[in-house]
């Protein structure tokens, strides 16, 4: 069971907007540990989406982004296209058991 | 700009020892303030993070490995390493190296593309 939870599952049509969560506790994202977000492709690696809770790295459309608020992160996508139907992870440090670097479970995006 | 390359057997026997390698190109292993990370997907869960090693060789393991596992690093051959002993069923995942940035947070960036390894007699 991963340390972070997301939705297994979100869909939304093309043109809409979706949000996907990110909850995790006063371990990781609750004591104050960034969140960074990875969208994988179907075949291809992960890639980094959002890092530092709201940044985009270079390449990234203005499309997606992310905040953190208390204990939780979210990652929204407006806009969505038919290619961001894709697994996305978040990802955080949790200071628990010696620290360790920590992920979602993944949410798979289906774009209707 | 810098490239991930895993590779190593792609099949293991149960109790044996798991070794990939990942290679460095496009860039030098030496440059910078990261660190090198091994990372896991086993069939139906999140991503897993294993371990990091650093230039100087110092490391840090996932507590629930730390007593099977070895990461390495070669600088002059611009590769780091991963063993992980005494595998079983349960080790069968995609592993994953990559790259994390180690100032002001850590984040990972680039990833390999990914290595799957399974685990069966």
């Amino acid at each position: 069971q991963s340390m972070l939870t997301q939705p297994p599952s979100v869909s939304g049509a093309p043109g809409q907007r979706v949000t996907i969560s990110c909850t995790g506790s006063s371990s990781n994202i609750g004591a104050g540990y960034d969140v960074h977000w990875y969208q994988r492709l179907p075949g291809a690696a992960p890639k980094l989406l959002i890092y530092l809770n709201n940044e985009r790295p270079s390449g990234v459309p203005a499309r997606f982004s992310g905040s953190k608020s208390g204990s939780s992160a979210s990652l929204t996508i407006t806009w969505l296209q038919a290619e961001d139907e894709a697994d996305y992870f978040c990802q955080t440090y949790d200071r628990g058991l010696r620290g360790s670097w920590v992920f979602g479970g993944g949410t798979k995006l289906t774009v209707l | 700009q810098v490239q991930l390359q895993e590779s190593g057997p792609g099949l293991v026997r149960p109790s044996q020892t798991l070794s990939l390698s990942c290679t460095v190109s496009g860039g030098s292993i030496s440059t910078g303030d990261y660190y090198w990370t091994w990372i896991r997907q086993r069939p139906g869960k999140g991503l897993e993070w294993i371990g990091n090693v650093r230039l100087d060789g110092g490391t840090s393991y996932s507590p629930s490995l730390n007593s099977r596992l070895l990461i390495s690093i070669d600088a002059s051959k611009s590769l780091f390493s991963l063993n992980l002993r005494s595998v079983t069923a349960a080790d069968t995942a995609i592993y994953y190296c990559a790259r994390m940035n180690t100032i002001s947070s850590n984040w990972f960036d680039p990833w390999g593309p990914g290595a799957l390894v399974s685990v069966s007699s």
